[in-house]
């Protein structure tokens, strides 16, 4: 059974500090989601990684996945409190359509 | 918005009622999925169906049970649940190739069992 563990799993933070949440696992996976889950919604996909290595940007959200494909992180620069909800990290194992996801990071951006 | 419908909001049942969650999605994907959000534990999905047909059974008890009719609505029949059941019951869909595995959700089904 794949496992993905996030950390830490919960964070209140003041609006404009830099804050970075992770997701690792022992195993390989071939590629990495991070979702947002707002209070009262669904997950919403921020970004998909594939390669080992790579390194994406949104906006103020930097993603990176690890060289050998086992984590993850996700860094935010300048939080602000629209950035409050849960992040999730989901890998794909290329057991067909079966993503393991982690436990989440519930994050609090205060004014 | 992400395209994925799912009703009710909110429901509350007792433990020898039958009710039905639906989720529907128009954005052509070809596969849809239920997933259990519980208060401490990851999300874990119950089930999946591609072009109709139910592909993953992830050792879901009976007294959930899935059906497709078509490749844009799928609903969960609940029948004697547990209180433990209450969770957030979530509506996946995915579209076909390569972009399989990026699920767009819907808002969920916040179920209370008394």
């Amino acid at each position: 059974t794949q496992l993905l563990e996030q950390s830490p799993q919960f964070l209140s933070i003041q609006e404009g500090e830099n804050l970075t949440v992770y997701c690792n696992s022992s195993s390989v996976f071939s590629s990495l989601q991070w979702y947002r889950q707002e209070p009262g919604e669904g997950p919403v996909l921020l970004v998909t990684v594939v390669t080992g290595g790579e390194v994406k940007k949104l906006k103020r959200l930097t993603f990176q996945f690890g060289d050998a494909r086992k984590d993850s992180s996700l860094h935010i620069t300048a939080a602000q409190p629209g950035d409050t909800g849960l992040y999730l990290c989901a890998g794909d194992g290329n057991a067909g359509n079966m993503l393991t996801f982690g436990g989440g990071t519930r994050l609090m951006v205060k004014p | 918005e992400t395209g994925v419908t799912q009703t009710p909001r909110h429901l509350v049942m007792g433990m020898t009622n039958k009710k039905s969650l639906k989720c529907e999605q128009h954005l052509g994907h070809n596969a849809m999925y239920w997933y259990k959000q519980s208060a401490k534990k990851p999300l874990e999905l119950m089930f999946v169906y591609n072009f109709k047909e139910q592909t993953e059974n992830n050792s879901v008890p009976s007294r959930f049970s899935p059906e497709c009719p078509n490749s844009s609505h799928l609903f969960l029949h609940l029948h004697t649940l547990q209180p433990e059941d209450s969770a957030l019951y979530l509506c996946a869909s995915s579209p076909p190739g390569r972009d399989y595995e990026k699920l767009f959700f819907g808002s969920g089904t916040q179920l209370s069992v008394l």
